[in-house]
């Protein structure tokens, strides 16, 4: 089975740090993915990579950056943390099919178990 | 671009009766389309995807659902819920953009 795996389920953090969120994956999936959970707003996803060092900005990528410094292992990080920026984490990885462009496109997600992250 | 709405952000039902969750799509080429469950406190797990093969996709846990390319439908259905089916369901369009998700009740 996949394994994602989140460095932290839990964290808290003061208004202006700079906080890392840390996801590997064991499968040697070429792409990852974080997402943002919010009730009522599904989830909303703010970078993506299909390679190493690469990166593509999803639908709400202002306030985050992201590393991808090794094939397993993806990061997103808060500059500069904010109350806004409270939310449930999630990490993926998927397969990349060959022809089907950066994005398989029909790879199903798999998901980590999420970092709930409380600003303050 | 694609996009995909849940029709219903709650839906209620009782235990042996049919469970209907809505889901339209939007997108400029054939999609790709999955549903996900998220039971609570737990990661999120594939139900079900359909890539252009069969139009009725059979998935786990007796879930199913139908692509209607006319209706830019991808429904999800159950015969009969079980009180294990309670939790929040999404409709993703092209693998990575997930509907606001709808929450699932099960009445005894």
């Amino acid at each position: 089975d996949v394994k994602v795996t989140q460095s932290s389920r839990y964290l808290v953090k003061r208004t202006g740090e700079k906080v890392f969120l840390e996801c590997v994956q064991d499968m040697d999936h070429e792409n990852m993915f974080w997402y943002r959970q919010d009730p009522g707003l599904g989830l909303r996803l703010i970078y993506f990579s299909y390679d190493v060092k690469m990166k593509e900005k999803g639908d709400i990528p202002e306030g985050y950056s992201v590393s991808r410094e090794k094939k397993e292992r993806f990061s997103l990080i808060l500059e500069s943390a904010s109350t806004n920026q409270t939310s449930m984490y999630l990490c993926a990885s998927s397969i990349s099919h060959p022809g089907q462009g950066n994005l398989g496109g029909n790879s199903p997600l798999h998901f980590g178990n999420g970092t709930r992250l409380t600003v303050t | 671009a694609q996009s995909v709405t849940q029709l219903d952000s709650h839906v209620s039902v009782s235990e042996g009766t049919p469970v209907l969750l809505r889901c339209n799509y939007s997108s400029s080429y054939s999609p790709s389309l999955f549903w996900y469950v998220q039971h609570p406190n737990k990661g999120l797990q594939l139900l079900l995807k359909y890539t252009s093969a069969a139009t009725l996709v059979k998935g786990i846990n007796g879930f199913e659902a139908e692509f209607k390319k006319s209706e830019t439908s991808f429904h999800l259905t159950k015969p009969s819920a079980h009180m294990s089916d309670a939790a929040e369901y999404f409709c993703v369009v092209s693998e990575v953009r997930f509907g606001a998700g709808t929450t699932v009740t099960v009445r005894a």
